[in-house]
């Protein structure tokens, strides 16, 4: 079965100073990958989005994220990050036949100090 | 803006209590989403919904039924709440066209707190 492991539970970053997030799935063929971010008291945003083709994709909010199928890894990227950022991300993928559920990781909430 | 919408952002509710959860999209999307989100666990399946009337379970639908009369509209239900049902609970929305457009819409969540 998919699964998706996302193994930094918190993160603190300083603002300014890049981000990695990491996640990484399990699956026998390439899926359908997601990064969504819950801000405080909210529902799930799309920050970006993987399906095919060029493996390093932009998101919304400057966030980027490249797919490594050697890893099977989707990594999502800030290269410089703002006290706003600071919620939840979850990493999530989709089967890529048949009707598509999703699974999603248990998250990793950033933290942005001053 | 286009948007899904849960009715009741937090609730408390008592043991034994029915619980009907609203979620509402205007989006015209046929397939919907009942999620729960508990701390470390990230977000579990509970139904879905492919279209108007259709339903299916996900990985944890125990305790919990649903229900699609409308197009817009799907009710998650809590026949006799528990406690370990206390949780946040998001509805998602998407349209059933390519699968690469598949991308859900989320509500901004209901919070159960049952007593």
């Amino acid at each position: 079965a998919q699964s998706v492991t996302q193994p930094d539970i918190h993160i603190t970053v300083s603002e300014g100073a890049s981000l990695e997030l990491r996640c990484n799935y399990s699956y026998g063929a390439t899926p359908y990958l997601f990064w969504y971010v819950q801000s405080p008291g909210q529902g799930l945003q799309l920050l970006l989005k993987y399906f095919s083709g060029d493996t390093l994709v932009q998101g919304i909010k400057g966030f980027e994220a490249e797919f490594k199928r050697s890893q099977s890894s989707f990594n999502l990227r800030k290269p410089s990050v703002h006290w706003s950022d600071a919620a939840e991300y979850f990493c999530a993928v989709g089967l890529n036949t048949g009707f598509q559920k999703l699974v999603f990781g248990t998250g990793t909430r950033l933290l942005v100090s001053p | 803006d286009v948007k899904v919408t849960q009715s009741s952002r937090y609730l408390v509710k008592r043991t034994g209590e029915k619980v009907f959860l609203e979620c509402v999209q205007d989006m015209d999307h046929e397939n919907m989403f009942w999620y729960r989100q508990d701390p470390g666990l990230g977000l579990r399946l509970i139904y879905f919904s492919y279209d108007v009337k259709m339903k299916e379970k996900g990985d944890i639908p125990e305790g919990y039924s649903v229900s699609r009369e409308k197009k817009e509209r799907f009710s998650l239900i809590l026949e006799s709440a528990s406690t370990n049902q206390t949780s946040m609970y998001l509805c998602a929305s998407r349209t059933s066209g390519s699968a690469g457009a598949n991308v859900l819409t989320f509500g901004a969540g209901s919070r159960l707190t049952v007593l």
